[in-house]
């Protein structure tokens, strides 16, 4: 079975702290992205990866880098929590060329 | 452009009921609609998938209905029961944007015993 590992279940970070969520994924998939969901506003494209040390911003990158070193892992970071920051945070990969993704159970992110 | 809009936003029906949940997109380059399922603290999981070479896919008690010309697609699910309580997520690929799924906004059901 494919197993998208997120580092944390539960974070509550201060404002203006710098934040990581880790993400690990056990199937060699060369494509890695994170989502925030939001109630009603379903789930959104942060930045997504295709290739170790390759990013593309998706629809909402302002406030968050990423850094892929490893094709295994997938960093997001927060540069500077902010309280509209706070949400659930999705990490899923997928293989080269086919397009479902695999979820991990996602970082719930409470910044105060 | 990129956009899928799903509705509606909520739905409740009644055991043995027949609930089905609407997508729509512009775009033609789309290639890949599945449907995703999300219970309470679970990430989501595929549920069912379609392409665009064929108008109607059935895996168990879920249908995917998909008409091309006018863009939309819908999830039914037959015979529903209280374990598929979940929110549901219509999504869709296009090869020329990239690898990354585009999601609706999600579909929030409760299936009442």
């Amino acid at each position: 079975d494919v197993k998208v590992t997120q580092s944390s279940r539960y974070l509550v970070k201060r404002t203006g702290e710098k934040v990581f969520l880790e993400c690990v994924q056990d199937m060699d998939h060369e494509n890695m992205f994170w989502y925030r969901q939001d109630p009603g506003l379903g789930l959104r494209l942060i930045y997504f990866s295709y290739d170790v040390k390759m990013k593309e911003k998706g629809d909402i990158p302002e406030g968050y880098s990423v850094s892929r070193e490893k094709k295994e892992r997938f960093s997001l970071i927060l540069e500077s929590a902010s309280t509209n920051q706070t949400s659930m945070y999705l990490c899923a990969s997928s293989s080269g060329g086919e397009p479902e993704a695999f979820f991990g159970q996602g970082t719930r992110l409470t910044v105060v | 452009q990129q956009q899928v809009k799903q509705s509606p936003q909520s739905l409740i029906v009644q055991k043995g009921g027949i609930p089905i949940i609407n997508c729509a997109y512009e775009n033609t380059a789309f290639d890949y609609f599945p449907w995703y399922q999300q219970f309470p603290g679970k990430g989501p999981a595929l549920l069912i998938a379609i392409r665009p070479d064929v108008s109607e896919k059935k895996e168990g008690r879920f249908t995917i209905s998909f008409n091309k010309s006018a863009k939309q697609f819908s999830l039914h699910i037959m015979d529903s029961q209280p374990g598929d309580s979940a929110t549901y997520f219509c999504a869709a690929h296009s090869a020329p944007y990239g690898t990354a799924l585009i999601f609706g906004k999600g579909t929030t059901l409760s299936v009442s015993s």
